[in-house]
């Protein structure tokens, strides 16, 4: 069965508003967890790492202000994308590593129109 | 800083051939390995995971190979079918989190 998992599968808004997605861990407890954006034809980019209890690290590039991650729970992340833009359309994969392998969610595909 | 290349970019061939996909790495100092498949517009399914001090792995129709030395890995698909058309993506782990190739897009013909 799944190990993380992924909520919205698919949402559409209009730019300007904001939309949160979320990541579960079902198995295991995940101080750690992580998000992928992915745009169509290129691989999979890590955006930043979610720690639980306290803030995330963002991989260069990334606007932490834009980008807002919440860790909350040992099983808990959310990615909020703040005033979306048609160029923030993109599909978002978050994951959590177990003990040699890294889990993935099923992805959320973000349309902003 | 970690650079993941895999070739070809996309690949067709008959079904039942063989194939070979390949991935290279520029920094050998890695802990793992991993194979993933992706559909069109889904997520991740992992398939292999090699180890650093492994040299392949083995899955079914799937063998992985891993030279960590030399910075390759090479995914083998036996007899394909076109169920097994879809992305395939290497990624590798260091001290960061995966690093992801390109993938390969695989179209098995009937």
């Amino acid at each position: 069965g799944a190990v993380v998992s992924q909520h919205p599968s698919w949402v559409i808004c209009k730019s300007g508003t904001s939309v949160k997605i979320e990541c579960r861990s079902l198995d295991f407890q995940a101080t750690t967890m992580f998000w992928y954006r992915q745009f169509p034809k290129q691989s999979l980019m890590l955006m930043a790492t979610s720690n639980e209890g306290s803030k995330a690290t963002y991989e260069q590039g990334v606007e932490k202000d834009k980008f807002l991650i919440n860790h909350a729970s040992l099983t808990l992340s959310t990615l909020t994308v703040t005033s979306a833009h048609p160029e923030d359309s993109s599909f978002y994969i978050c994951s959590v590593r177990g003990k040699d392998i890294q889990y993935f969610g099923a992805g959320t595909r973000l349309s902003v129109l | 800083k970690q650079e993941v290349t895999q070739i070809p970019a996309a690949l067709s061939v008959p079904e039942g051939e063989n194939l070979v996909l390949n991935c290279s790495f520029t920094d050998s100092a890695i802990y793992n390995l991993q194979w993933f498949r992706q559909d069109p517009g889904k997520g991740l399914t992992s398939l292999l995971l090699i180890q650093s001090s492994q040299r392949e792995q083995t899955s079914g129709r799937l063998n992985a190979s891993l030279d960590k030395s030399s910075g390759r890995s090479t995914l083998y698909i036996a007899a394909s079918q076109p169920g097994d058309s879809a992305t395939y993506l290497c990624a590798v782990r260091g001290n960061t989190p995966l690093v992801f190739g390109k993938g390969t897009r695989l179209s098995v013909i009937a």
